[in-house]
């Protein structure tokens, strides 16, 4: 089974809309990490964020917001008035405090002008 | 500071050769990584260092062997290049184990990658 499913694959939106790029997660330990990472057309992995399974507070930065509900094993990931420099693939990852690392397969997001 | 370097950016293979991906990082960090990202896929973890001399395997490490006698070095070498081993590889470091703990600053540090095909 998929410690980390990203069942969204591939979405496109108009320049403007609001877009939420879905991250669902599997694991028994009560202390895991998990990560949004952003890989655009170059190639480079960009950090986005970062949350420990003890805080559920969400998280808002600029045009990103993040929805973390430990009680439906999700963290979601939203961007309002998409750009098209939004346009990339789109990682979730969890770490378990075994150091078990998992990605997600990631979702692509394009950013129609 | 140049942060984490990758040595090669592409590399032609040809099936049954061998070869090191080099990586090497200046900030001084303990933890380094090697991962491959597969076509359309997310990142996998081949190996990992917690320090210079100790290396542990991550989920895909067959096929591949690490060293790590000192601290900014992490070379990745595949001895018998094989046609599953086309990937992008990523070398990363990170400051605690897996950045979980590096309050403000980048969980983990990647290099730009090395795109390698084996033919």
């Amino acid at each position: 089974a998929q410690k980390v499913t990203q069942a969204q694959t591939e979405i496109s939106v108009v320049e403007k809309e609001d877009v939420t790029l879905d991250c669902v997660y599997e694991t028994r330990d009560t202390t895991y990490y998990l990560f949004w990472y952003k890989q655009p057309p170059s190639g480079e992995l960009v950090f986005l964020i970062r949350r420990n399974s003890f805080d559920e507070q969400n998280e808002i930065s600029g045009r990103y917001s993040w929805n973390f509900q430990k009680s439906t094993s999700s963290f979601n990931f939203t961007i309002t008035a998409s750009q098209v420099v939004d346009s990339a693939v789109y990682f979730c990852a969890l770490i378990e405090s075994g150091n078990q690392f998992y990605f997600g397969t990631g979702t692509s997001l394009t950013v129609i002008p | 500071n140049a942060g984490v370097t990758q040595t090669p950016k592409f590399r032609i293979l040809k099936i049954g050769q061998s070869m090191t991906l080099q990586c090497t990082q200046d900030m001084n960090h303990n933890y380094m990584y090697w991962y491959r990202q597969d076509p359309g896929m997310g990142l996998k973890l081949i190996y990992y260092s917690v320090g210079a001399g100790i290396t542990d395997k991550g989920e895909v490490p067959n096929g591949y062997n690490v060293s790590r006698s000192t601290t900014e070095d992490f070379p990745l070498r595949l001895e018998l290049a094989a046609p599953s081993q086309t990937s992008v590889y990523f070398c990363a470091s990170s400051l605690t184990p897996w950045g979980t703990s590096d309050r403000g600053h980048q969980p983990q540090h990647f290099g730009d990658g090395t795109r390698l095909s084996i033919l």
